[in-house]
């Protein structure tokens, strides 16, 4: 079975500092791979996500993610965070191909960004 | 466009009681899933269903759990006689009809916190 592995539960950063959160997973098959973000009392919205390609992917808000396969890890980065970055964030992970609709969640990481 | 509306967001239920989260999907949205996150966990996939169908419910337990999508109205998870070991979020998630590459874009709500006292 997958299994999605976040590594910091939770991170406390000054605003202008720089992110990067960590996720690894455990499937050898092809994946496809998503960062969500759930904002205090909101729901869970998709940050970015990576199908296949360039393995740098962009999504909102100036985040970016970087698949790297030899190392199952699909970390997400923010070069200078914001007091509005304070929320949680899920790594998800599904088997790839069109069709996966099975997601499997990290445990989540909780930033707090402090003005 | 509203998104994928979860109520209520909170419930309060005693041990033996039934406990009813209804979700609505994004409209024109056909598929709905269901996951469920204990205190501590990831997001843990429960099932997937259509209009009327069950597709996969591999991820619910084997009693007193139960999920429908009617063909008018919200879908509804229903967890009959619940236990202390019920509490948690649980999250519905929808996407649209058409491509099978859809299904891998869910778009969640925000999520209904059941406490058992």
């Amino acid at each position: 079975a997958q299994s999605v592995s976040q590594h910091n539960h939770h991170v406390i950063l000054s605003e202008a500092a720089s992110l990067e959160l960590g996720c690894n997973y455990s499937y050898g098959g092809t994946v496809n791979l998503f960062w969500y973000v759930q904002y205090p009392g909101q729901h869970l919205q998709l940050l970015l996500k990576y199908f296949s390609g360039d393995p740098l992917v962009k999504g909102i808000k100036g985040f970016e993610a970087e698949f790297i396969k030899s190392k199952f890890s699909f970390n997400l980065r923010k070069p200078s965070v914001q007091w509005s970055d304070t929320a949680e964030y899920f790594c998800a992970v599904n088997e790839g191909g069109a069709g996966s609709y099975q997601l499997t969640f990290g445990k989540g990481t909780k930033l707090s960004v402090i003005p | 466009n509203a998104g994928v509306m979860q109520n209520p967001r909170h419930l309060v239920r005693r041990r033996g009681q039934e406990a009813r989260l209804r979700c609505s999907p994004m409209k024109g949205h056909s598929h709905v899933y269901w996951y469920r996150q204990l205190p501590e966990e990831g997001l843990k996939f429960m099932v997937y269903l259509q209009k009327e169908n069950i597709i996969d419910e591999s991820g619910m337990p084997k009693e007193r759990f139960s999920a429908e999508f009617p063909k008018e109205g919200p879908s509804i998870l229903r967890i009959q006689q619940v236990v202390r070991g019920d509490s948690a979020a649980y999250f519905c998630a929808s996407s649209p009809p058409g491509s099978p590459l859809a299904k891998n874009i869910q778009y969640f709500g925000a999520g209904t916190r059941l406490s058992v006292l």
